[in-house]
């Protein structure tokens, strides 16, 4: 079965600077998505940014990157200039065609500080 | 963009009633459309997964009486929490995905059933 690991519950940043959220990933396919996803306060979960297996290329969205390692079956997000309104849960996500379902991580708390 | 809705947003209701959740793709016809769970600071639990015209495929571990799913038309999958007791409430979200975006799911606001 497909796990998703998020070792960070809470993570802190000051306005402006930059964090990286980790995630791992445990699975025996070679073709899959991964996704962050971003879910504020008032619970609607938004699609931050995806990532196709198949492409060596990091994903990048505006300041929102990743580090994408296939080998090492690891997907961090990393967000620059950080903003007040990026305070939210982020939930790393894993897709395969095979089970056709996402399977999340527990999650990691983002607090952005002044 | 696409946008998926849920109705009510928020219910209160006594043990021992139903409760219907509507999900509703507005923008797009959803070929499946998902239904997940989350208690307080947890992650998202799927809980079953609806293709139209078809029975819903529930997860290990969800009664398949206890919470009926209904994917009637390729914008409208409904959720009926039967007989609801409080360790029903919790916060109950939708997600849809589209001819050609299967591997993408568009998220509802959710709903927050509370029962007393």
């Amino acid at each position: 079965a497909q796990t998703v690991t998020q070792s960070q519950p809470e993570m802190s940043v000051q306005e402006a600077e930059t964090v990286t959220l980790s995630c791992t990933y445990d699975t025996s396919e070679s073709d899959y998505y991964l996704f962050w996803y971003k879910q504020p306060p008032s619970r609607q979960m938004i699609l931050v940014i995806r990532q196709e297996a198949y492409k060596q290329q990091n994903a990048t969205e505006n300041r929102f990157s990743v580090n994408f390692q296939k080998a090492a079956k690891s997907f961090s997000l990393k967000i620059s200039d950080s903003q007040l309104g990026d305070a939210a849960m982020y939930f790393c996500a894993y897709f395969t065609g095979t089970a056709s379902k996402l399977t999340f991580g527990t999650g990691t708390r983002l607090q952005v500080t002044l | 963009g696409a946008v998926v809705s849920q109705h009510p947003s928020r219910v209160i209701c006594k043990s021992g009633t139903s409760v219907k959740i509507e999900c509703r793709s507005l923008d797009f016809q959803a070929t499946t459309m998902f239904w997940y769970r989350q208690f307080p600071k947890q992650s998202l639990m799927l809980m079953a997964t609806s293709n139209e015209g078809s029975k819903a495929t529930y997860e290990q571990g969800v009664e398949k009486d206890k919470f009926l799913i209904n994917h009637a038309s390729l914008t409208l999958s409904t959720l009926t929490v039967t007989s609801a007791h409080p360790e029903d409430s919790s916060f109950y979200i939708c997600s849809a995905n589209g001819e050609g975006s299967y591997n993408e799911q568009f998220f509802g606001p959710g709903t927050r059933l509370t029962v007393l």
